[in-house]
């Protein structure tokens, strides 16, 4: 079955700490990749996304994500958390030819002024 | 404004009663989806629709049912036969097949609690 896994499940970190989040999926076709972030009580939204190209894709906030295509993995990163990036974070990935968008678990992410 | 519109935002329910969910959209988006988030699951996919008139079933379809008569709006029935209902249900759409380089865009959810 397809999968997408996120590996940290909580993450809590003090302000301007580097943050990197895991996204690894298991579909071996071309792929698109998505990071969503869901802020308390607000709609998911789109952080960043990566179709084709140069595999470092920059977001909005400062966040940015690898995509490495030999370790089925496209992690998130931003080198320095702010308080307002206490959020949940969700890796999706949709297949080049499906109509399906396949979700991570989430990463609860909390940080500590 | 444009955007995906899911109402209500908080519903309550008794046990063995069908509800339905409503999701409008006015972004003229030809695809629509409907997910369930529970914590520590994700989200997973109940039901999507690529056109009006059409759609399929997702991963967790069973106990729920959907009609897409229009473009814009995408009604989630769940029935009696769901047996763990209560959730956070997503509404979500893409403006052409998914396969265009499209991203998904969410509407605010719906709580659903049946007591």
């Amino acid at each position: 079955a397809q999968s997408v896994s996120q590996h940290n499940h909580h993450v809590i970190l003090s302000e301007a700490a580097s943050l990197e989040l895991g996204c690894n999926y298991s579909y071996g076709g071309t792929v698109n990749l998505f990071w969503y972030v869901q802020y308390p009580g607000q709609h998911l939204q789109l952080l960043l996304k990566y179709f084709s190209g140069d595999p470092l894709v920059k977001g909005i906030k400062g966040f940015e994500a690898e995509f490495i295509k030999s370790k089925f993995s496209f992690n998130l990163r931003k080198p320095s958390v702010q308080w307002s990036d206490t959020a949940e974070y969700f890796c999706a990935v949709n297949l080049n030819t499906g109509n399906q968008f396949y979700f991570g678990t989430g990463t609860s992410l909390t940080v500590i002024p | 404004d444009g955007g995906i519109t899911q109402s209500p935002k908080y519903l309550f329910r008794k046990e063995g009663q069908n509800v339905t969910l409503s999701c409008e959209q006015n972004l003229n988006h030809d695809a629509m989806y409907w997910y369930r988030q529970d914590p520590g699951q994700g989200l997973r996919l109940i039901y999507y629709s690529q056109i009006v008139n059409d759609f399929q079933k997702g991963d967790i379809a069973e106990g729920y049912s959907v009609s897409r008569e229009k473009k814009e709006s995408f009604p989630l029935t769940v029935t009696s036969a769901q047996k763990n209902p209560t959730a956070f249900y997503l509404c979500a759409s893409t403006p052409d097949r998914p396969s265009s380089y499209n991203e998904q865009f969410f509407g605010p959810g719906t709580r659903l609690t049946v007591l």
